[in-house]
């Protein structure tokens, strides 16, 4: 079983398409995040929700909408795509477990690559 | 900005060689984490330090921690070729569930 699954794997699109990428996870997790991952391998957190609530929101453009229907789910659409947004982009969720001093580790999923031509 | 640094940034060795990466961080941390990338996968996480650690092992994995200096090390011995992968350190930033990832090392191990 897939503890984190995103879809689709490779998305190919034309500038200034609209685009959405899905997120599930059936771990249970509380908390689920987008993190962005470019060229050059950093990998930059874009938000956070918890039980369905946006905890982190970075400094994104609002062409970025996170949504999470429900706390197993957090999808990611892009409005009116650019050049720039070309990444690979990771869906991962965690269980803040408290045992631990706080600490959340996260497991991701097998990341989406999105290619704007 | 928080994010770590790691170096180096890439590392080639053969198969039996020890592999040691280091990464240094800006913040006091209450806990630090290497993951590891496959090519084309997701992050998996490796092991967690936490500030009242100082080494820590993991089968072949050795990571230590020097708050002091703000950095670590993550050690892989006896290295195989299927750990070429990437490398990478996350610290929590505090007071949120935001994870910042270092900038990674890329290691290729030879067989």
């Amino acid at each position: 079983d897939t503890a984190v699954s995103q879809t689709p794997k490779y998305l190919v699109t034309q500038m200034g398409n609209d685009k959405s990428i899905k997120c599930e996870q059936n771990l249970g997790h509380d908390t689920m995040y987008w993190y962005k991952q470019d060229s050059k391998k950093f990998l930059k957190i874009m938000f956070s929700y918890n039980n369905k609530e946006l905890i982190i929101n970075e400094t994104v453009p609002n062409r970025f909408s996170p949504k999470s229907p429900d706390k197993a789910h957090l999808n990611l659409h892009i409005n009116s795509l650019e050049l720039g947004d070309s990444a690979v982009y990771f869906c991962a969720s965690s269980q803040e477990n408290r045992g631990l001093s706080g600490a959340n580790v996260l497991t991701f999923g097998a990341g989406s690559r999105l290619t704007v031509l | 900005s928080q994010q770590g640094e790691e170096d180096p940034q890439a590392l080639s060795i053969q198969e039996g060689e020890n592999a040691t990466m280091n990464c240094s961080y800006k913040t006091s941390i209450n806990n630090l984490q290497w993951y590891r990338q496959n090519s084309g996968r997701g992050l998996v996480h490796l092991i967690l330090i936490r500030s009242n650690e100082r080494e820590k092992h993991s089968g072949r994995l050795r990571v230590t921690l020097d708050t002091s200096k703000k950095s670590s090390s993550l050690l892989i011995t006896a290295s195989r070729a299927a750990d070429t992968a990437s490398y990478f350190c996350a610290t929590p930033s505090i007071g949120t569930d935001k994870l910042i990832f270092g900038t990674g090392t890329r290691l290729q191990v030879f067989p």
